[in-house]
């Protein structure tokens, strides 16, 4: 499809358990970005990719939660030994340019920890 | 520090009516951009407008319009003739100060109802 694509849509964990939610940006979108947004409040920034360098990490929670877009294309965002507060919604957003703010967002993928 | 406060949690109108929602920011920064987006139920959020901080020439497009005051760090977003598919939650946001506009600081969102 045209738009960002994040699988998978749902994903339920134990706690402890590792996870891994993938994200296709728009093709040639240069920017990539992961927010997590918790039930009944805005999007949070964790990271940021500009092609396959990941310029700023500075949102990003744990040392759990890691991020990574080896071919500037296609991310992967990994949790390890998930926690309970580590249930939310994580959201891909591209963009064209290296600074823009028109961000384009995927549907997420709703991460519920047991 | 940056900060988005959208003080209305919820707003429920009926179909036609004109609704306002609020949006008020903090920054240090003399250079900064201020976005909405609409959020529906499907869950992807859909960029709506982008301001910069030097033009504060309010902005009009359909039914939306956009009121923007440096004076009183606010920037709100006016519905007019409110329809079904305009419910969803609204996020204003504000763009970070080391220039990556894709950072983005988000209120907390306003839910819109329009009943029919």
């Amino acid at each position: 499809g045209a738009g960002v694509s994040q699988s998978p849509r749902y994903k339920v964990a134990k706690r402890g358990q590792d996870v891994a939610l993938r994200c296709d940006p728009i093709s040639g979108h240069v920017s990539l970005f992961w927010y997590q947004q918790a039930l009944g409040q805005g999007p949070e920034f964790l990271t940021y990719f500009q092609n396959e360098a990941q310029l700023d990490k500075s949102g990003l929670p744990s040392d759990r939660f890691f991020a990574e877009r080896p071919e500037g294309s296609v991310s992967t965002l990994k949790i390890q030994r998930t926690q309970q507060e580590d249930s939310a919604v994580y959201l891909c957003a591209s963009s064209f340019g290296q600074i823009t703010g028109e961000l384009f967002f995927g549907e997420g993928s709703r991460l519920t920890v047991l | 520090a940056q900060k988005v406060t959208q003080a209305q949690t919820e707003i429920s109108v009926v179909e036609k009516e004109d609704v306002t929602l609020d949006c008020v920011y903090e920054t240090r920064d003399t250079t900064y951009y201020l976005f909405w987006y609409k959020q529906p139920p499907s869950g992807e959020l859909v960029f709506l407008i982008r301001r910069n901080s030097f033009d504060e020439q309010n902005e009009i497009s359909g039914r939306y319009s956009w009121n923007f005051q440096k004076s009183t760090s606010s920037f709100n977003f006016t519905i007019t003739a409110s329809q079904v598919v305009d419910s969803a939650v609204y996020f204003c946001a504000l763009s970070g100060g080391s220039g990556n506009t894709g950072k983005l600081i988000f209120g907390q969102g306003t839910t819109l109802q329009v009943k029919p």
